[in-house]
């Protein structure tokens, strides 16, 4: 059973260059997570969606970054421009939910991340 | 908002012996979930442990089990045993059960196993 799949494991670009991160959740989950991990303010949530429908983006530190899920088996998270304080571990998550506002008790499942590093 | 407080950035224990992990919380809701996180160096977040807000009785999965106070909004997790392979960061974890779904994460405690 094929967990949640991050791609690249790894970026390293230089400031200014767009970079894109992408997210195949498990097949089944409709709720997909994209969370950052950084020394200073450790994990937080970006964004996510239930059923391919963004829901709560609040945590998107700015008009720089902007994520889509343009069907059930596929997001991508992007950076555009890159500046070096995005430097971070990117994270997706994906579990299964009920309807809208149903009680849900599914634990989030995470890939293996993305490190990226913004010269 | 919801908080996540770990009170120990680290802890140490000797192989075979039991150490405890601490966590608190808070939070105006009465239905919720809490969660234990495993990152070991290969930097994958496992799931350790769940409990339900609305269970009274403390959750196991063989060695480890936690310790739900929900009144005090104590969570701790003791891992018993201790093996070589349970050094990682710990996290603890706040979820909701109606609404967002998002995940509220403590600061994380980093565990050392010393042979």
């Amino acid at each position: 059973d094929a967990g949640v799949i991050q791609s690249p494991r790894h970026e390293v670009t230089e400031m200014g260059q767009e970079v894109t991160l992408r997210c195949k959740p498990i097949s089944g989950h409709n709720s997909l997570f994209w969370y950052r991990q950084t020394m200073m303010r450790g994990l937080e949530l970006l964004i996510y969606f239930n059923n391919n429908v963004p829901i709560d983006d609040s945590g998107m530190p700015e008009d720089r970054f902007s994520a889509k899920m343009p069907n059930a088996s596929f997001s991508t998270l992007k950076i555009q421009p890159s500046e070096p304080r995005d430097s971070a571990v990117y994270f997706c998550a994906s579990s299964s939910r009920g309807g809208q506002g149903a009680h849900s008790n599914q634990p989030q499942h995470f890939g293996d991340g993305t490190r990226l590093s913004i010269l | 908002a919801q908080t996540v407080t770990q009170s120990q950035p680290e802890m140490s224990v000797q192989e075979a012996e039991t150490v405890t992990l601490s966590c608190t919380y808070d939070t105006s809701e009465s239905d919720y979930y809490l969660f234990w996180y495993k990152q070991p160096p290969s930097r994958q977040m496992i799931l350790v442990i769940r409990q339900e807000a609305y269970k009274q009785q403390n959750a196991t999965e063989n060695r480890f089990s936690v310790n739900f106070q929900k009144a005090a909004k104590s969570f701790s997790l003791k891992i018993s045993d201790s093996q070589l392979g349970d050094a990682a960061m710990y996290f603890c974890a706040y979820r909701s059960a109606w609404g967002a779904q998002k995940l509220v994460f403590g600061q994380g405690t980093r565990l050392t196993i010393n042979p």
